[in-house]
């Protein structure tokens, strides 16, 4: 049983066009998500969170927006380089503090130039 | 400052054997996790160690065991390999009561049964 479903294993963008990355949690106990970029041979990076009392976190070119009704949550990319190009995460916890984190299966981004 | 280190990186190892996988967390952090994942998923967590005690522990068999030690460097083991061992097995460290975007992960430990 997927807690964390990201529904597309895979995206291709041009580069300065936006990237958007989607992500369904079925846990409703989750309040704490994250979205981490891993690059090859490298452990996850961790890139932006929100919290369940938040809709929209943005960090640089990086937002990432919360709708609990549907328990659904996206990160945008703008504009786009072909340096974000990578496997994206989008992970969960039940709590903020040292709480293992749920995975979703990754998206991996193409951005091309 | 070194972050998380792992070792080794890669390794081959034969079904039904044992294998030990070590890890070394980022400097000033305590808390040590495991995660395995496999080729096309996403990580998946084993168990977490924290003051040489496991304290959290994710849907594995008890083939898998851990260890930290009071440098608060830890080991993974695996007994009894089987093929679908073969993933990637990734560490994460924190400090305890930190916020979860504060884990750090490294590289991985590529790990191949055959």
């Amino acid at each position: 049983d997927q807690q964390v479903k990201q529904n597309s294993p895979s995206l291709s963008v041009q580069e300065g066009r936006i990237s958007i990355l989607n992500c369904d949690y079925t846990n409703s106990m989750f309040d704490y998500f994250l979205w981490y970029k891993k690059y090859p041979a490298e452990g996850p990076t961790f890139l932006i969170s929100i919290s369940s009392i938040k809709d929209k976190n943005e960090d640089g070119r990086f937002t990432v927006f919360l709708n609990k009704s549907a328990k659904h949550l996206s990160l945008h990319i703008v504009p786009s380089q072909p340096g974000d190009s990578a496997v994206y995460f989008c992970a969960a916890s039940e709590l903020s503090g040292n709480t293992p984190l749920v995975f979703g299966k990754g998206t991996r981004l193409s951005v091309i130039a | 400052d070194a972050g998380v280190t792992q070792s080794p990186t890669h390794l081959i190892k034969t079904r039904g054997q044992q294998v030990t996988l070590r890890c070394s967390p980022k400097s000033g952090h305590d808390t040590v996790s495991w995660y395995q994942q496999a080729l096309g998923q996403g990580p998946q967590f084993i168990f977490q160690y924290y003051e040489e005690e496991e304290r959290q522990r994710g849907n594995f068999p008890d083939r898998f065991s851990g260890h930290q030690f009071p440098n608060y460097s830890s080991e993974l083991n695996v007994n009894a390999l089987l093929l679908g061992d073969s993933a990637l097995y990734l560490c994460a460290s924190s400090l305890d009561g930190t916020l979860a975007y504060e884990q750090y992960f490294g590289p991985g430990t590529r790990l191949t049964v055959t």
